[in-house]
């Protein structure tokens, strides 16, 4: 059965840097295209960034372009997103996602784990 | 971005009644649109993909259709276990977009 639990989150002033784990069970993230997508409170969901662990591609949301990084261990099948330079507006639960399905340009996503909160505020 | 404007927000209803919720694309998507349950604290779940293929697993009273750049998800006969939160989200351009949620409610 396919899991995936995130970690990580927390309270964290803003300008400071929080990483967020998601551990995959069932299946291994060597051959997916893995996602974080979060949820603002009381907003809709937003896609943040992906990485194809087939062949190394990652892709980004203009506002957290270099100030994220997504990665991935392959050994322990878990899946990483270091944030830097924190703003309050990164607030939000932040979910960990398997790219099942695909038009040829964007994802849908077959598997979600729970999310993780991550809270920017002074 | 494509804009995704989902409605109603909130839905209050009986037990057995036909519920449909709408997602109304700001641009031809040509019918990339997913529809996903979640219920609190709980993972999201797809129903949907492709506007009406029903993934394996969901229940046959879920249904999704499309026309045009509007696209419809209904569920025949509410039962209790379908009081949650809806989402649409299209994949047609490189960034995905979610509609900002329906919550089904009992009244």
């Amino acid at each position: 059965q396919v899991h995936l639990v995130e970690s990580g989150g927390g309270v964290v002033q803003p300008g400071r840097s929080l990483r967020l784990s998601c551990a995959a069970s069932g299946f291994s993230i060597s051959t997916s295209i893995m996602h974080w997508v979060r949820q603002a409170p009381d907003k809709g969901l937003e896609w943040v960034t992906a990485v194809s662990l087939i062949n190394g591609v990652t892709l980004y949301t203009d506002s957290v372009m270099g100030r994220f990084t997504i990665s991935s261990d392959i050994p322990s099948n878990t899946l990483s997103l270091q944030m830097n330079s924190l703003r309050p507006e990164d607030t939000g639960l932040y979910y960990c996602a398997r790219e099942g399905h695909s038009s040829g340009r964007a994802p849908a996503f077959d598997q979600w784990g729970r999310g993780t909160l991550v809270t920017v505020s002074s | 971005d494509i804009q995704m404007t989902q409605s109603p927000s909130t839905l209050s209803a009986f037990i057995g009644d036909r519920v449909t919720i709408t997602c109304r694309a700001s641009q031809s998507i040509n019918n990339w649109v997913a529809w996903y349950q979640q219920k609190p604290g709980r993972a999201p779940n797809l129903l949907i993909l492709k506007a009406s293929s029903l993934q394996t697993g969901v229940p046959s009273r879920f249904s999704g259709s499309a026309s045009g750049t509007e696209f419809t998800l209904t569920i025949s006969s509410l039962q209790p276990d379908d009081f949650a939160t809806y989402y649409c989200q299209q994949y047609d351009s490189y960034t995905p977009t979610f509609g900002q949620g329906t919550q089904v409610e009992v009244k």
